[in-house]
């Protein structure tokens, strides 16, 4: 089955520009969504459709992917942007949705 | 605005049915729009889909999961349900419901608050 690899944790001054990324093979051919799950609390869709952001998310979340890797960028990092963040695709060989292992980001 | 209110049995026994309900407030579950789904994710781990169904009651479901799991939905009450069977220790998790757009492609773009199911004798 389609597997996404994210990196286990990530750290970014506040402030400062956070890259989290996404890995499977030909991931640029795939429709990525994003989430966020703050500690104890649901996950929150963040980007989805690659590069759209829902009502109420801040501009400073963006998505882009390329080839093999999909990247969530967070500018201007703010404390409560600290969380996991999780990528997500639907594979159309096994009609499943598949979900990355998430990667913590810590704000310094 | 929509809401998922997750509701069952905290606590199954192994080889027993883990089974949870969803309903679903603020707007339709028979929307042509929108899958209604199961994620979970045990303590400390990532997120696990489970599977989804239609207002129609297709369904579709993660193979790993598949032999144990039925995902079923009642119009009439604005509910879908999980039923997942003998389970074991691995099984526990919190378990949250989902909506996701009708597109192969969609997102899961409202989610319950979840409930924590325990698996232990």
């Amino acid at each position: 089955s389609y597997v996404l690899t994210q990196a286990p944790s990530v750290s970014a001054a506040p402030g400062k520009t956070a890259t989290i990324t996404c890995g499977g093979d030909n991931i640029g051919s795939k429709t990525v969504h994003w989430y966020q799950q703050r500690s104890g609390q649901a996950p929150v869709l963040v980007i989805y459709y690659d590069n759209v952001r829902p009502s109420g998310i801040p501009d400073r979340f963006s998505g882009s992917t390329s080839g093999n890797a999909a990247t969530l960028t967070i500018s201007r990092v703010e404390v409560g942007d600290e969380a996991d963040y999780y990528c997500q695709v639907w594979d159309t060989r096994s009609d499943h949705v598949v979900f990355g292992g998430g990667t913590k980001l810590t704000v310094l | 605005q929509l809401q998922l209110q997750e509701s069952g049995p905290g606590l199954v026994k192994p080889s027993e049915t883990l089974s949870l309900t969803c309903t679903v407030s603020g707007g339709s579950i028979s929307s042509s729009s929108y899958f209604w789904g199961w994620i979970r994710q045990p303590p400390g781990k990532g997120l696990e889909w489970i599977g989804n169904v239609y207002y129609l009651g297709n369904t579709y479901y993660n193979s790993s999961l598949k032999s144990r799991v039925t995902i079923s939905v009642d119009t009439s009450k604005n509910q879908f349900s999980l039923k997942l069977t003998s389970v074991t220790t691995s099984d526990t998790a919190m378990y949250y419901c989902a909506r996701r757009l009708h597109d192969t492609r969609g997102p899961l773009d409202y989610w319950g608050l979840g409930t924590l199911v325990t698996v232990s004798s």
